[in-house]
């Protein structure tokens, strides 16, 4: 099955530096990253993903990118703020036989953002 | 998009009981999956629960721990058997949802934070 790795554990920034966080994967029929922000007692939420037909995918602050030969992705956030402080996950998948997509997550990433 | 509840949010349960955690979607879907997250780690998927047939389970959990229901399109329910200490965690439940008109992403319900005492 998929396994995902991901680094650091912790990642502390100052206000307004950039962060980033890497994955890599080990199943190559994975075609789809997404990646999850989870604040302290709520649920996770999409922030963003990405497909494996692209390699970068740009949302205002944030970004992610692919390399499918190294399988190995990265979120990268520019300009932070306190607010992105959370936990950030980033998980992977490909569709199973029934259509729905079946995740599988990294480890997390806690990120402090330093004002 | 896709809103679910999940309920009960939280629980303190005695050792050895039972709890059965609730988990209804606004839409039809075909598969609901369960996962726990146990303090401080990652979200570990439990198992898939298809309608109309046996949940189908991952490596390191079974049924007669984790049984799963899944009557209609729209809702499941997951029950944590014989309690320890070791099955506090955080249950979610998640279903796939639209996301505009040709993507589709993971939705997770708020999550039922289970302590067994």
């Amino acid at each position: 099955g998929e396994n995902v790795e991901q680094h650091p554990s912790t990642l502390s920034v100052q206000e307004g530096d950039s962060a980033v966080i890497k994955c890599t994967y080990s199943d190559s029929a994975s075609n789809y990253f997404p990646w999850y922000k989870q604040e302290l007692g709520k649920r996770p939420q999409l922030i963003i993903d990405i497909r494996s037909n692209v390699g970068e995918k740009k949302d205002q602050r944030i970004a992610v990118t692919l390399n499918k030969t190294a399988k190995h992705f990265s979120l990268h956030i520019t300009e932070t703020q306190p607010e992105d402080s959370a936990v950030y996950f980033c998980a992977a998948s490909r569709r199973t036989s029934g259509s729905a997509r079946q995740l599988t997550f990294g480890s997390g990433t806690q990120l402090t953002v330093l004002p | 998009s896709a809103v679910i509840s999940q309920k009960p949010s939280r629980d303190i349960c005695q050792r050895g009981t039972s709890l059965t955690i609730q988990c209804q979607v606004d839409s039809q879907v075909t598969m609901m999956f369960w996962y726990r997250q146990q303090p401080g780690q990652s979200l570990t998927l439990i198992a898939t629960a298809n309608q109309g047939s046996e949940a189908t389970y991952e490596s390191g959990f079974v049924i007669d721990k984790f049984p799963i229901s899944r009557p209609n399109l729209t809702f499941s329910t997951l029950t944590v058997s014989n309690m320890s200490p070791e099955d506090s965690s955080i249950y979610l439940c998640s279903v796939e949802g639209r996301r505009g008109y040709t993507n589709t992403e993971a939705f997770f319900g708020q999550g039922t934070r289970l302590t067994v005492v």
